[in-house]
């Protein structure tokens, strides 16, 4: 069975304290591994798409790298504008996207 | 309009009402998904339509019909509603679906209260 576990639920940081965000996974026949960052009263907004192990992307603030059985998201001297819940979605063999339950970021100024 | 968009923004609506999102999306895509939001759970994928066929049904209770008149258009048809389904309702669609895995961007959602 496909499963997704994000760790850790929540995370407060101080305004420039840099952190990682955890995503573990067991996915049958993985296609792709998306992370999207999802605003309170709003819709998950893509972010990175990871195909393969050793893989890495970066925007801004943000890089995220993809091992066999997880990914990373990293935020370097993250600013309160960061704060979000952020979601990890593993990608299986039939096309679908097997969302984590996130993780709630704040940021403190 | 761009992007996905979804109205109403919020719905409040009593278990014997009949009422229908509506999910339009400016991106030229094929595939088209709904998905709901529980609070503290994850996103569950409800139905998706792939050249305006339905592709995928998740075992969702008859009290939610979708419909997708064309690519751009998608509908979630509610009646006789649960408390227990209070959520927010997410719509999404992707450049090509049919099993390829591609990004999926989504709307706004519709955030539903069932009384």
């Amino acid at each position: 069975e496909d499963q997704v576990t994000q760790s850790p639920e929540a995370l407060r940081l101080q305004e420039g304290e840099s952190s990682s965000l955890n995503c573990s996974y067991t996915v049958s026949g993985l296609r792709g591994l998306f992370w999207y960052r999802q605003d309170p009263g709003k819709g998950p907004e893509f972010l990175f798409t990871l195909y393969s192990a050793g893989e890495e992307k970066e925007k801004e603030r943000l890089k995220a790298t993809l091992t066999k059985k997880e990914s990373f998201l990293h935020i370097t001297a993250p600013k309160p504008e960061d704060s979000a819940t952020y979601l990890c979605a593993p990608g299986n063999q039939g096309g679908k996207l097997i969302f984590g339950q996130g993780t709630e970021l704040s940021v403190k100024p | 309009e761009t992007g996905v968009t979804q109205t109403p923004r919020h719905l409040v609506m009593g278990m014997t009402n009949k009422k229908s999102l509506k999910c339009e999306q400016h991106l030229g895509h094929n595939a088209m998904y709904w998905y709901k939001q529980s609070a503290k759970k994850p996103l569950e994928l409800m139905f998706v339509y792939s050249l305006e066929e339905r592709v995928e049904n998740n075992s969702v209770p008859s009290r939610f019909s979708p419909e997708c008149p064309n690519s751009s258009h998608l509908f979630l048809h509610l009646h006789t509603l649960q408390p227990e389904d209070s959520a927010l309702y997410l719509c999404a669609s992707s450049p090509f679906g049919g099993g390829a895995m591609d990004t999926q961007y989504f709307g706004p959602g519709t955030r539903l209260t069932v009384l």
